[in-house]
């Protein structure tokens, strides 16, 4: 089974642009998870989709939005980028059940490098 | 402020030594995942402890969980090059969804 592919695995933009990453998930999985990685905060959750709808959200600003299509596949939107936005930017999808303490298994992609210039 | 603290933020040992990282928070988990993640990847599930007190060994990874369900070790014997990367803990909060709530990570390089 292919894992969670995301695209494009760089990418450097100037202050003030957007970007549209992209992330499929493993077939099958109905829910897709993003997150921002970054030396000094770590991992952040960015927010969660599950059948075309946001299921849930972190603190993150309006720029940060995403979208789920009907297989699946995931996008993430950051407008009006800002030098602080450079990070490793992660998906991860799962089933998307609700398996009591042990949670829905996360499996991650290998992220998108975002430079913000 | 970290919900999660993991220690030591960063270590390098020789191939052959122990080693023990730590997890902790003053929050109770319902369960709580250590993950693995090399430079270029994404983090790898390694291991999800439920019940307090719980050991879960693999190989020569060793996880246990408190027995208050707040903080976690994994201890490695015989550590080898494979084993370099970044060590996440993960703790699982029951809400009105699942929250996961991921530590700072502790970056361990083995050295030959």
């Amino acid at each position: 089974k292919a894992g969670v592919t995301q695209t494009p695995r760089y990418l450097i933009k100037t202050r003030g642009q957007q970007v549209t990453l992209s992330c499929s998930p493993i077939s099958g999985h109905r829910s897709v998870s993003w997150y921002q990685q970054t030396p000094g905060q770590g991992l952040q959750f960015l927010f969660e989709y599950f059948s075309e709808t946001q299921r849930n959200k972190g603190n993150f600003p309006g720029r940060f939005s995403g979208r789920q299509f009907s297989n699946s596949r995931s996008e993430m939107n950051v407008s009006t980028l800002e030098l602080g936005d450079s990070a490793l930017y992660l998906c991860a999808s799962s089933l998307g059940r609700d398996r009591g303490s042990l949670g829905d298994t996360q499996y991650f992609g290998p992220g998108t490098r975002l430079t913000v210039l | 402020t970290q919900l999660l603290e993991q220690s030591p933020q960063f270590l390098s040992i020789q191939e052959g030594e122990n080693l023990t990282v730590y997890c902790n928070s003053s929050s109770v988990f319902s369960s709580l995942q250590w993950y693995r993640q090399e430079p270029g990847e994404g983090p790898v599930l390694l291991v999800t402890v439920v019940t307090g007190g719980e050991v879960k060994k693999l190989k020569r990874l060793t996880f246990q969980f408190g027995d208050a369900r707040k903080d976690s070790s994994l201890h490695i014997t015989a550590a080898q090059p494979g084993d370099t990367g970044l060590y996440l803990c993960a703790g699982l909060m029951k809400t009105s969804y699942d929250k996961v709530i991921f530590g700072p990570g502790t970056s361990l390089s083995v050295i030959p």
